[in-house]
């Protein structure tokens, strides 16, 4: 167990729609990523936050968007869902956030139906 | 756009045997290396992270090398076992913060 907390494990949803990914960090971790996997791709990077403020984005859509509160967790809203957004979405976090290794959670899959 | 590769693919070996698999990077602006193990149905899990060339790190029987001027990193394990069964992803550090840029694997399966 990494210690980062991940939900909902599954979310089946239709096209159009829109969800929340929810993660919360190892205790004591300011740094909080979120990753996308696809099956036809490796591990994407979608965005970093460092607490509370964005710290370095990725290749992430504008249909998408994140948030780290106060308390230290982080959301991933995804909204005007497509086919093509089904996949595995990580969120890992670790101390600070420069060359430290991330602790991942379990993902949450997401299929868009 | 940086790519980060990893060689093979896939790798079958029997039990006891020793492999190694290729992680290559572009070596410039690097900032660090990082070496991840991933079980089926589990999540990645950090083995090392590298940041200077000429880095070996070792936990266990997995060691890795880096080499930073030339941009590539080798993994080693040594006497593999079934639990070593995984596919581990290799991932550069690019710019501000730890945006890393992960390869697409190598899956090893060793057979008993």
């Amino acid at each position: 167990d990494s210690g980062v907390t991940q939900t909902p494990k599954h979310l089946i949803t239709a096209t159009g729609q829109r969800v929340t990914l929810r993660c919360s960090p190892r205790s004591g971790d300011l740094s909080v990523y979120w990753y996308q996997q696809s099956l036809d791709q490796g591990l994407q990077f979608l965005i970093q936050y460092y607490n509370g403020e964005e710290r370095a984005k990725g290749n992430i859509l504008e249909r998408f968007s994140a948030q780290q509160f106060p308390d230290l967790h982080s959301e991933l809203n995804l909204s005007s869902l497509e086919l093509g957004d089904s996949a595995l979405y990580f969120c890992a976090s670790s101390p600070s956030g420069n060359n430290e290794k991330l602790f991942f959670g379990s993902g949450t899959q997401l299929s868009v139906l | 756009i940086l790519n980060v590769e990893q060689s093979p693919q896939s790798l079958h070996v029997q039990e006891g045997d020793s492999t190694n698999f290729t992680c290559s990077f572009p070596s410039s602006n690097f900032y660090a290396l990082h070496w991840y193990r991933w079980e089926t149905a589990k999540s990645p899990e950090a083995l090392f992270v590298m940041t200077l060339n000429g880095d070996e790190k070792k936990k266990g029987r997995i060691s890795a090398t880096l080499n930073t001027k030339e941009g590539y990193s080798y993994l080693y394990i040594k006497g593999s076992q079934p639990e070593d069964s995984a596919t581990y992803l290799c991932a550069s550090r690019v710019g501000a913060g730890n945006m890393l840029t992960f390869g697409g694997g190598t899956r090893l399966m060793v057979k008993p």
